[in-house]
């Protein structure tokens, strides 16, 4: 009963590849977001969904496209995978759309592009 | 210069000690301070959560904000070998952050050794 959960923990791939990481939560929450947290440990956000509809799109490249299917679940797909793109990637929700509460994280997925 | 500054540490403390953890910032829409823990390889967790200036407290721990200085602190009383982590301060403007909405901005972190 893991509050965020995401999938796959690791995953190691080659340059020019495509991968997707999934994200589900099951508080009920309406707001999720994909963090991207680099090697010195800096969480920077990439994108927030508010049931369903895109809030947040920080400049990332459009090799990240995000996708909601409802509001519990949201997916982060890149395409042509480059070495800069090594680093852990974390989803979270909230329960609002200001994270007035905080955020709930999810535990994580460590991406190593070889 | 980066919208929160958080003190790097890392700081090493013998168990018992007092800690004391600080962000600045320079964002004066921030409204909603948090701090979170993270475990090495987890991901972070929601520790404190207070809105507006004023102080918090939970258990061992005490959360500070100060608008007028831009100013949070997070001190741990009677610290113990389970609470080295890395602590991380964020924050969000909430509704007064327009088009940010719930963005939370991070600090850097900062790296929590607590020795028996």
């Amino acid at each position: 009963d893991t509050a965020v959960s995401q999938t796959p923990k690791y995953l190691v791939t080659q340059m020019g590849n495509d991968k997707s990481i999934k994200c589900e939560q099951n508080l009920g929450h309406d707001t999720m977001y994909w963090y991207k947290q680099d090697s010195k440990k800096f969480l920077k956000i990439m994108f927030s969904y508010n049931n369903k509809e895109l809030i947040i799109n920080e400049t990332v490249p459009n090799r990240f496209s995000p996708k909601s299917p409802d509001k519990a679940h949201l997916n982060l797909h890149i395409n042509s995978l480059e070495l800069g793109d090594s680093a852990v990637y974390f989803c979270a929700s909230s329960q609002d759309l200001w994270g007035a509460y905080g955020y709930t994280f999810g535990s994580g997925t460590r991406l190593t592009v070889v | 210069q980066k919208e929160v500054e958080q003190d790097p540490g890392p700081l090493s403390v013998p168990e018992g000690a007092i800690v004391s953890l600080n962000c600045t910032y320079s964002n004066s829409a921030f409204q909603y301070f948090m701090w979170y823990r993270q475990y090495s390889r987890k991901g972070p967790e929601l520790l404190m959560y207070t809105y507006s200036s004023g102080n918090k407290e939970d258990g061992r721990f005490t959360a500070q904000v100060d608008k007028s200085s831009k100013y949070i602190s997070l001190f741990i009383r009677d610290s113990q070998p389970s609470d080295s982590a890395t602590y991380l301060c964020a924050m969000s403007g909430g509704n007064a952050g327009g088009t940010s909405y719930g963005k939370l901005t991070f600090g850097q972190g900062t790296i929590l050794t607590v020795h028996p």
